[in-house]
């Protein structure tokens, strides 16, 4: 059974520093990784997807890695914003499935 | 194009009522996937559907729960006979070529309480 863990579980930095923020999964048998932002009380927004061909995504200050053999991937955040403050969620589509299984998340405090 | 709209984005019920929550996915998506997040859990999902098939309903309690998405209008997640512990937040995703190889958008959510 595929189980996604992300640490910490909450964090808290200074506006201006970069951060990475960190997910593991246990079986390496995934199509695909995508990394989320949720809002308190809003849906997910789409950040990066990852197919596990793949080695890295970048989008802005966004940067997605994914390791598939050790099963591992790390969201780089460059130059925190207080608008960046949010949980981010990892989650993985398994292979021969149509399911994303999610890790709990990371929340991110960006202090001004 | 508008994103994933689900409705009500608020629902109070009182135990034993019918809970019916809707979702109309992107323009041009044909898979939609229902998840449901639990206080201080993670998003567990819970069924995937293409229009007019029910094609994953693994992650779905086989009693009480229902879902369909017709060949018209949009996708319904049904909770029959409502208990507390039905109490959570329920998204709806909508991708248009499946999770293999394209992203997946989500809804803002429905937060059903039941009373």
């Amino acid at each position: 059974k595929q189980e996604v863990t992300q640490i910490p579980a909450a964090l808290s930095v200074p506006e201006g520093e970069n951060l990475v923020l960190n997910c593991s999964f246990t079986d390496s048998a995934i199509y695909n990784l995508q990394w989320f932002r949720q809002d308190p009380g809003k849906g997910l927004t789409s950040l990066l997807l990852i197919q596990s061909s793949q080695r890295e995504q970048t989008s802005g200050r966004l940067n997605a890695s994914l390791d598939k053999s050790s099963g591992r991937s790390t969201l780089y955040i460059a130059a925190s914003q207080p608008g960046d403050s949010a949980t981010y969620l990892c989650a993985v589509t398994q292979g021969g499935s149509e399911k994303l299984v999610f890790g709990k998340g990371t929340k991110l405090t960006v202090n001004p | 194009n508008a994103g994933v709209m689900q409705n009500p984005r608020h629902l109070v019920r009182r135990r034993g009522q019918e809970a019916r929550l809707r979702c109309s996915p992107m323009k041009g998506h044909s898979h939609v996937y229902w998840y449901r997040q639990l206080p201080e859990e993670g998003l567990k999902f819970m069924v995937y559907l293409q229009k007019e098939n029910i094609i994953d309903e693994s992650g779905m309690p086989k009693e009480r729960f229902s879902a369909e998405f017709p060949k018209e209008g949009p996708s319904i997640l049904r909770i029959q006979q409502v208990v507390r512990g039905d109490s959570a937040a329920y998204f709806c995703a909508s991708s248009p070529f499946g999770l293999l190889n394209t992203e997946a958008f989500f809804g803002q959510g429905t937060r059903l309480t039941v009373v």
